[in-house]
């Protein structure tokens, strides 16, 4: 399945490095979601874009930059990462920010470690 | 108190069995409900949603209990390939989802 494309799938970088995680989704969706996973913790929404505006930030560090040039595309700059942020970075998208939001499509994901 | 809360499990369960899982939600105005599916190593992906009428989707039946605040979902004569991590997921209003932590099932043969 390709709806929803995230590259690379895995990442290591250290601590000084400056990386970025791409996703693009070919679903023709409005909204696009970054979302961390660590071990035993649930999902959590990082960024959401609806239009490519910028809707929700949910207080993440300044250390995660996002950026959504349009509406298949979405970026997430990494600067100065500590190693508690190594995890699963998931991107989804969804036909909208609102009531289509509850069905959304995720992408296989980033595994990143920090070292 | 955390938005979505699951029991991590495992469940164990031989091929066949019936197994339920709950979930309880901390925003009563929470209006849409989900279960999602996430396999080892890769993303969640949306099995089914839950309606207040409660719904069935082949072997999977969900409901929703508005007044104790908790959504379960019941699978029918477990297959191998229903070995997963089961998200319950909450959308409240407007908002974004809120997602559990999963429950691990393993069907074992």
């Amino acid at each position: 399945e390709t709806g929803v494309t995230q590259t690379p799938r895995h990442l290591v970088m250290g601590m000084t490095n400056k990386k970025s995680l791409k996703c693009e989704q070919h679903l023709g969706h409005n909204a696009m979601y970054w979302y961390k996973q660590s071990a035993k913790k649930p999902l959590e929404l990082m960024f959401v874009y609806n239009f490519k505006e910028q809707t929700e930030n949910n207080s993440v560090p300044s250390r995660f930059s996002p950026e959504c040039p349009n509406s298949s595309h979405l970026f997430l700059h990494l600067h100065t990462l500590q190693p508690e942020d190594s995890a699963l970075y998931l991107c989804a998208s969804s036909q909208n920010r609102g009531q289509g939001a509850g069905e959304q499509y995720f992408g296989p994901g980033t595994r990143l470690t920090v070292t | 108190r955390k938005e979505v809360e699951q029991d991590p499990g495992p469940f164990n369960v031989p091929e066949g069995a019936t197994v339920a899982f709950n979930c309880t939600y901390s925003n009563s105005a929470s209006q849409s409900f989900f279960w999602y599916r996430q396999d080892c190593r890769k993303e969640p992906k949306l099995l089914m949603s839950v309606y207040s009428s409660g719904n069935e989707d082949g072997r999977f039946t969900a409901q929703l209990n508005r007044a104790s605040q908790y959504i379960s979902l019941l699978i029918r004569d477990s297959k191998l390939s229903d070995s997963a991590t089961y998200l319950c997921v909450v959308r409240p209003g407007a908002n974004n989802l809120f997602f559990g932590t999963g429950t691990r099932l393993t069907v074992i043969p």
